[in-house]
């Protein structure tokens, strides 16, 4: 089983539709848990980070399930500029005392006007 | 701008050339990432650097593979002897956080070397 999963999609929504993307990890010890969006041919950027709480930033809204051990990205109100691809990220720190981040393969959104 | 940088971006190699690519951190980042990405799929981790020290190269795939940051700042990756299976983006990011800080921070990547070998 990979250490973080994602569907590949493609998530094909037509715009102002509501999409929602998971993500599993399987180290029950991740500590810290990221969005990140990359365009196409472009570097990853940080979408936004997830707290145990939940957080929204506008149409966006990221929450961590501890228990079952997934985050979830939201999406209200899609719009065209939002097709990207969306990575998972899970942090955490190895026994050694350093950090470990696996990235999830991706999700691939595509809004149709 | 303060953001990451890295060279060449774009860089043709023939099979069995040796290659070199440079990574330039965010001033005052202390960690220091290497990823592979290939095409659809996420970046695949490499290797990490807390300063000069190297504390896990547990992602590269061969001893063809070396990286170093020697002064703590800025890094190379280094490929000998390139493979067809080498051809990939090769991602460099850098955060402030430390290794055994209690939360990881998030990373700021540059925009990437894309690597072709003929």
């Amino acid at each position: 089983r990979k250490e973080v999963e994602q569907d590949p999609g493609p998530f094909n929504v037509p715009e102002g539709a509501t999409v929602a993307f998971n993500c599993t990890y399987s180290n029950s010890a991740s500590q810290s848990f990221f969005w990140y969006r990359q365009d196409c041919r472009k570097e990853p950027k940080l979408l936004m980070s997830v707290y145990s709480s939940g957080n929204e930033d506008g149409r966006f809204t990221a929450q961590l399930n501890r228990a079952s051990q997934y985050i979830s990205l939201l999406i209200r109100d899609s719009k065209l500029s939002d097709s990207a691809t969306y990575l998972c990220v899970v942090n955490g720190i190895t026994s050694g005392g350093y950090q470990k981040v696996t990235f999830g393969t991706g999700t691939k959104l595509q809004v149709i006007p | 701008g303060a953001g990451v940088s890295q060279s060449p971006r774009y860089k043709v190699a023939k099979r069995g050339q040796d290659v070199a690519l440079r990574c330039d951190p965010i001033s005052g980042h202390v960690s220091l990432f290497w990823y592979q990405q290939a095409l659809g799929q996420g970046p695949e981790f490499l290797t990490y650097f807390q300063n000069e020290a190297q504390l896990d190269k547990s992602g590269l795939p061969s001893d063809r593979f070396f990286a170093e940051r020697p002064e703590g700042s800025v890094s190379t990756l280094k490929i000998q002897r390139t493979q067809q299976e080498d051809s990939a983006v090769y991602l460099c990011a850098s955060s402030f956080s430390q290794a055994t800080s209690g939360r990881v921070a998030e990373q700021y990547f540059g925009p990437g070397t894309r690597l072709t070998v003929t």
